[in-house]
């Protein structure tokens, strides 16, 4: 069985950094690209960020773009989202999510999402 | 960018009875990638259908996706006290990967 479970959420003032961190189990972690999607409270899903198998390519929202660094450590089975310049907007549950599909340089990361964690909540606040 | 728009926003439907909800793209969707999610309460979206008509494993045959191009249609043919939950589609067609704004199955 497939679990993905994230910690590292909690409060944050704006400007302030925090990193979450996703540990994997019940699937071979080093063969699948990771994904971050992040839901604003009461609000719908936004993709976020992506990393490659093996952590040497990663793709970000342009609304992360410059902020957020993803990585991943598969010795750990465990895949990061460090997160900088938070705003207000950043606020929301962050959820790590293996996908299934495929990323090629002409049309960029194509997936959709079949396995979820529960989330975490990451709130930017003053 | 390919933005999905869902409708209805909100469905009150009964048990047993039929739910339609649509899922419309600005573009055409490429290859029929389209995906819906099941989302409940205080809980992680679930996936239900990918590739507009396959069911992902254990989902059970009362749901069925259908579509292509710029329409697409998720179909709950009767509503079990489980089925009520917001709903989303996204589409992978293209890059960066979109996600409708979610309908809303709630109980009348």
């Amino acid at each position: 069985e497939v679990q993905l479970v994230e910690s590292g959420g909690g409060l944050v003032q704006p400007g302030g950094s925090l990193r979450l961190s996703c540990s994997a189990s019940g699937f071979i972690f080093s063969n699948y690209p990771m994904h971050w999607v992040r839901q604003a409270p009461g609000k719908g899903l936004e993709y976020v960020s992506l990393i490659s198998s093996n952590g040497v390519n990663t793709h970000y929202a342009d609304s992360v773009k410059g902020r957020f660094t993803i990585s991943r450590d598969n010795s750990k089975n465990t895949v990061y989202l460090q997160m900088s310049s938070l705003r207000a907007e950043d606020t929301a549950v962050y959820f790590c999510v293996k996908g299934l599909g495929q990323w090629l340089v002409t049309t960029g990361p194509l997936y959709y999402f079949d396995d979820w964690g529960q989330g975490t909540l990451v709130t930017v606040s003053s | 960018e390919i933005v999905l728009t869902q409708s209805p926003g909100t469905l009150s439907l009964s048990l047993g009875e039929r739910a339609t909800l649509s899922c419309r793209a600005t573009q055409s969707v490429s290859s029929r990638y389209l995906a819906w999610y099941q989302q409940k309460p205080g809980q992680a979206p679930r996936l239900l259908i990918y590739g507009a008509s396959t069911r992902a494993t254990g989902i059970p045959d009362r749901f069925s996706g259908s579509g292509s191009g710029t329409d697409f249609t998720l179909t709950i043919s009767r509503l079990e006290p489980e089925d009520f939950a917001v709903y989303y589609c996204q589409q992978y067609g293209s890059s960066p990967l979109t996600f409708g704004g979610g309908t809303k199955v709630e109980i009348k």
